[in-house]
């Protein structure tokens, strides 16, 4: 079985800051691994994913993820906060030998402060 | 792009009655979708996997005759919750893979569901 675990349930920065959201993840075989952003009452949209490669990955809005396999993380970044980026943040996983449907987890809701 | 629209966007519906919510991918083909359901301040639950042209794959606890869903086009799922009841309302997406195996799921902007 595949999990995903978002340990922090809120993550509060100020603007300009640099921010880090945590997740890390449990499947056998190797992982794709992925991150959303959700707004208020929206759908999710997607910000980046792992699926081979280079272990720094670069998505939208300036965000970028490292894939760390020994420390089986994937923890999103950004250099610099904005307003703008709160909103509510979930890491997916799947097998990909496994079915396709994604895992999520419980989600990380960032709050930038002005 | 990938876009993936879900109509009705918000739905009241009196207990008994049934709902049907449309998720299309407007400029690709998913031969997969994936409908989840999420409740307020919670991460998304999979309810099922929508491939086109067979049945849908339920996950445990899913009622498949509550939840029917039909996958009729590559562009076209559909989620029916019959005899709606009060304990459905719920925020519904759904999302769809495109077929050329880039693996990332698009998301459709969400149903709200509310049953009186």
């Amino acid at each position: 079985a595949q999990s995903v675990a978002q340990p922090e349930d809120q993550v509060n920065v100020a603007e300009g800051n640099p921010l880090t959201v945590k997740c890390t993840y449990s499947v056998s075989g190797n992982p794709y691994l992925f991150w959303y952003v959700q707004y208020p009452n929206r759908g999710l949209q997607f910000l980046l994913k792992y699926i081979t490669g280079d272990n720094l990955v670069k998505g939208s809005y300036g965000f970028e993820a490292e894939f760390n396999k020994s420390q089986t993380s994937f923890h999103l970044k950004k250099p610099s906060a904005l307003v703008s980026d709160s909103a509510l943040y979930f890491c997916a996983v799947r097998d990909y030998t496994g079915r396709r449907a994604l895992t999520f987890g419980s989600g990380t809701r960032l709050q930038v402060q002005p | 792009g990938a876009v993936v629209s879900q109509h009705p966007s918000r739905v009241i519906c009196k207990s008994g009655t049934s709902v049907k919510i449309e998720c299309r991918s407007l400029d690709f083909q998913a031969t997969t979708m994936f409908w989840y359901r999420q409740f307020p301040k919670q991460s998304l639950m999979l309810m099922a996997t929508s491939n086109e042209g067979s049945k849908a794959t339920y996950e445990q606890g899913v009622e498949k005759d509550k939840f029917l869903i039909n996958h009729a086009s590559l562009t076209l799922s559909t989620l029916t919750v019959t005899s709606a009841h009060p304990e459905d309302s719920s925020f519904y997406i759904c999302s769809a893979s495109r077929s050329d195996g880039q693996e990332t799921q698009y998301f459709g902007p969400g149903t709200r569901l509310l049953v009186l």
